[in-house]
């Protein structure tokens, strides 16, 4: 089967750092560009960042200089280091594959998602 | 950035009736890349519909997918129980990728 399973999430103080992973099985890894998207709190979704099949990564500038994507295709895991936190980026964060296999683009239609693993910003 | 305007905020319908959510884009969608998702309480986004109007894998023919350019369309036949839920589009023809704000379909 198919499948991203997210881990890592939990409580936070504001400023803080979390490392969110998602491990990916059913596929190989290497061969999809991966994303990661965000949904605060009854709130609707919100793109976070891509990282391409190279290591290439693209951010959001409401994260970009804090989130580093990266991923480990020999334990076809994917990361999302997360620091200077704030309450702003308190949300289920999913990690999510672009549709499109040995794709060359770092946008897509996601296809697969995880079941979200929740951040929490809080003193 | 390309905003994404879903229309209406809120649907009320019953089950057996056709709906039909709109998306306008602030600026052409480039390549008509255009997703929609469905999204239901507790639960991970699914995609429904790429490229403005092709269904993804295992996505049943009463939904379908149109327009171009600016203005998008979501159309579900005939719903069916499981079909009430929130409904997003999402851009990604350029960078940034958005998404709209949603449609919540609801059970008149």
């Amino acid at each position: 089967e198919v499948q991203l399973v997210e881990s890592g999430g939990g409580l936070v103080q504001p400023g803080g750092s979390l490392r969110l992973s998602c491990a990916a099985s059913g596929f190989t890894l290497s061969t999809y560009v991966m994303h990661w998207v965000r949904q605060a709190p009854g709130k609707g979704l919100e793109y976070v960042s891509a990282i391409t099949r190279g290591g290439t990564t693209v951010y959001a500038d409401s994260v970009k200089g804090r989130f580093t994507s990266s991923r480990d295709n020999s334990r076809n895991t994917l990361y999302l280091q997360m620091g200077s936190l704030t309450a702003e980026d308190m949300a289920v964060y999913y990690c999510a594959r672009g549709r499109v296999e040995l794709g060359t683009r770092d946008r897509d239609a996601f296809d697969i998602w995880g079941q979200g693993t929740m951040v929490t910003v809080s003193s | 950035e390309i905003v994404l305007t879903q229309s209406p905020g809120t649907l009320s319908l019953s089950p057996g009736e056709r709906a039909t959510l709109s998306c306008r884009a602030s600026q052409s969608v480039s390549d008509n890349y255009l997703a929609w998702y469905q999204q239901k309480p507790g639960q991970a986004p699914r995609l429904l519909i790429y490229g403005a109007f092709s269904r993804a894998t295992g996505i049943p023919d009463r939904f379908s997918g149109s327009g171009s350019g600016t203005d998008f369309t979501l159309t579900i036949s005939r719903l069916e129980p499981e079909d009430f839920a929130v409904y997003y589009c999402q851009q990604y023809g350029t960078s940034p990728v958005t998404f709209g704000q949603g449609t919540k379909v609801e059970i008149k």
